[in-house]
């Protein structure tokens, strides 16, 4: 049971490129969530699912975009990289009505 | 919309004493509450959390957190702190009828253990 894992662990875009931070959890958890972490801050919802084929933005949608084909993977999509999308990027999962679980987080650096 | 409030960046004690870490909340009805803690480098992971039942919860490696509904907060305590806890811990909450069991976080508060 590997619970949440992400890919890549580090990664440097150039701005305007493009990429997909992949996400999945094997624990067959209903919800999942995208989240950001800017240095010294608390986290940020950019969306969230609520299962398979459902998706709804968080509170900081703008620039990405996710898909929820299946119960395990939840991909998030950054197009046209902007140095302010600089941040470290946690996905996580949950049964429904109980606790998140985190995955060991992204992070990615727009030059 | 509900929101947390971590009302110190800093938390500093020596090992062996006890220590509290404050939350409060606002949110429209009854909460659910969280506490993770997050090491460097690493995802957050849950140490406890209150639902419903007895206000003292309790949690992984000795914590626990006390639910005041007339102060709204959520303070988390140990009563012997060690080196080892110090990590940066967020209070999180949640609406009780929350659909989407979506967490609202609050700035973190780094907890400093020094021997």
């Amino acid at each position: 049971n590997a619970g949440v894992t992400q890919t890549p662990k580090f990664r440097i875009l150039k701005i305007g490129q493009s990429m997909t931070l992949q996400c999945t959890q094997d624990m067959n958890h209903n919800y999942m969530y995208w989240y950001r972490q800017d240095p010294g801050m608390g986290l940020k919802l950019i969306y969230y699912s609520v299962g398979a084929g459902i998706t709804d933005k968080g509170e900081v949608p703008n620039g990405y975009n996710v898909s929820r084909s299946t119960t395990e993977d939840f991909p998030l999509r950054l197009e046209l990289a902007a140095p302010s999308q600089t941040s470290v990027y946690f996905c996580a999962s949950s049964p429904v009505g109980n606790e998140q679980f985190f995955g060991p987080g992204t992070r990615l650096t727009v030059l | 919309a509900q929101s947390v409030a971590q009302p110190e960046d800093q938390v500093n004690v020596a090992e062996g004493n006890p220590l509290t870490v404050k939350c409060t909340y606002s949110v429209s009805g009854n909460p659910y509450l969280f506490w993770y803690v997050q090491y460097p480098n690493r995802g957050l992971q849950f140490l406890l959390k209150y639902i419903t039942g007895d206000n003292l919860v309790k949690g992984s490696y000795g914590f626990e957190a006390e639910f005041n509904k007339s102060q709204t907060s959520f303070h988390l305590k140990k009563p012997s702190a060690l080196v080892s806890d110090s990590a940066l811990y967020f209070c999180a909450v949640s609406p009780y009828n929350n659909a989407g069991n979506m967490l609202t976080f609050g700035g973190g508060t780094r907890l400093m253990v020094k021997p």
